[in-house]
């Protein structure tokens, strides 16, 4: 079955980039999500990558793609306190029900 | 302002007692999901719709049970509650199908079982 690894915890300085990383398994994945948790709350979607592309940018946010080695990124530039959350990736194809999780990284900021 | 709304927000539950979590969406939306999530585990999927009328089981079923008479409702029910259903439950839907449309979520559900 489909499978999604994250590290658990990540921690950065405020002002630096945060690089959250990400493997999958499914190589027929068509799309890859970043959703983003803060305490108490539900999952807001933070971007997504559609499988043909390689980067997205929007604003201080980066996704790379490396669809070879099933490894996509999230950085983060100029990170601040407001950052702070669990971030998801998450994948899905056409072939699924649903979207497959990954355990979701802790982003903490030191000050 | 559209969005899913859960009820209730928390609950603390006696084991053996059933329950009922509510989610209804304004969005028109096909498909409805419900996860639940557990500290080092993520979110696993429970039970599917993918549009009113049907429904389908996720990764973690047993103990759960739900329908979908509508577009904009899909209660979760656990029969009879047990420890192990203490968890965060969320409700999330999405347009269309699988592949072509990102998950909107719930806030929502802390549900303990005691």
């Amino acid at each position: 079955g489909e499978d999604v690894e994250q590290s658990l915890f990540l921690s950065v300085r405020e002002g630096d980039s945060s690089v959250i990383n990400c493997t999958y398994t499914d190589s027929s994945s068509t799309y890859l999500y970043w959703y983003k948790q803060e305490p108490g709350a539900g999952l807001q979607l933070l971007t997504y990558i559609f499988s043909n592309m390689d980067m997205k940018q929007d604003q201080r946010l980066t996704v790379l793609l490396n669809k070879k080695d099933k490894h996509l990124s999230l950085r983060i530039a100029d990170t601040q306190t407001g950052d702070s959350a669990i971030y998801f990736c998450a994948e899905d194809n056409f072939g699924n029900e649903k979207l497959t999780f990954g355990t979701g990284t802790r982003l903490t900021i030191i000050p | 302002i559209a969005g899913i709304t859960q009820a209730p927000t928390s609950q603390i539950l006696a084991a053996g007692r059933r329950m009922t979590l509510r989610c209804t969406q304004d969005m028109r939306h096909n498909a409805m999901y419900w996860y639940r999530q557990d500290l080092g585990l993520g979110l696993r999927l429970i039970h599917y719709s993918n549009t009113a009328g049907t429904t389908g089981k996720g990764e973690v079923p047993d103990g759960y049970s739900v329908s979908r008479a509508n577009t904009d409702d899909f209660p979760l029910t656990l029969a009879s509650a047990v420890p192990s259903q203490t968890s965060v439950y969320f409700c999330a839907s999405r347009a269309t199908g699988p592949g072509d449309s990102p998950l909107h979520f719930g806030n929502g559900t802390r549900l303990t079982v005691t």
